[in-house]
């Protein structure tokens, strides 16, 4: 089945350890994000690739990086920089909209990250 | 700056009811597209509509409807008859057109209850 799939569901980790969270995606997007949700908050952007070896700074970009060394595959790693690295994080793909149209963002079942 | 504002934080009806959510946005782009995705319990956020700023026409799609009011930017959705299934958050988001899918804003989301 074609889909966006996200690993693990949980992690724990402790304090001021560097982490890695899994994306990969078997549905050809070009495009692929990663987003933080917080409780009660809408989701914000951390970091987007529209190409495999190039990726854009979102809102929130500040103690997180990223990888697009493949299509299918965009990581994202919560480093000890990041502040309060507890949330739920959340991985999306899409194709590159042309420039009159739009096409929407799938998301994969998230990560609910825990820093002890 | 585009914000999309979802006011009701919390409704709670009972079974059968039709309920309401609301969505104002604000952008100065004149094309732009707005979205509605669900957030059941397991966290994956499910697409439900798209529309651009060009089509004002109403969607009907079974039990959900949308109605978009550019004059008071407002894309508001409506659950008829709920059920205990719809119990989810739902988020209204915004995107302006050529940012390529990049920037899209979500709202802080509406978590609906539906009691049987």
């Amino acid at each position: 089945d074609g889909g966006i799939t996200q690993s693990p569901k949980y992690l724990f980790r402790k304090e001021g350890q560097n982490v890695t969270l899994s994306c990969e995606q078997n549905l050809n997007h070009d495009a692929m994000y990663w987003y933080r949700q917080d409780p009660g908050q809408g989701l914000r952007l951390i970091y987007y690739s529209q190409i495999v070896n190039d990726f854009q700074k979102g809102d929130i970009a500040e103690g997180y990086s990223v990888s697009r060394e493949k299509k299918e595959s965009f990581p994202l790693t919560v480093t000890s920089a990041q502040k309060n690295p507890t949330a739920f994080y959340l991985c999306a793909s899409s194709m590159l909209a042309p420039a009159v149209s739009y096409n929407e963002q799938f998301f994969g079942p998230g990560t609910r990250l825990t820093v002890l | 700056a585009q914000k999309v504002t979802q006011a009701q934080t919390e409704i709670s009806v009972v079974e059968k009811e039709d309920v309401t959510l609301d969505c104002v946005y604000e952008t100065r782009d004149t094309t732009y597209y707005l979205f509605w995705y669900k957030q059941p319990p397991s966290g994956e956020l499910v697409f439900l509509i798209r529309r651009n700023s060009f089509d004002e026409q109403n969607e009907i799609s079974g039990r959900y409807s949308w109605n978009f009011q550019k004059s008071t930017s407002s894309f508001n959705f409506t659950i008829t008859a709920s059920q205990v299934v719809d119990s989810a958050v739902y988020f209204c988001a915004l995107s302006e057109a050529g940012d390529n899918n990049n920037d899209m804003r979500f709202g802080a989301g509406t978590r609906l209850t539906v009691k049987p």
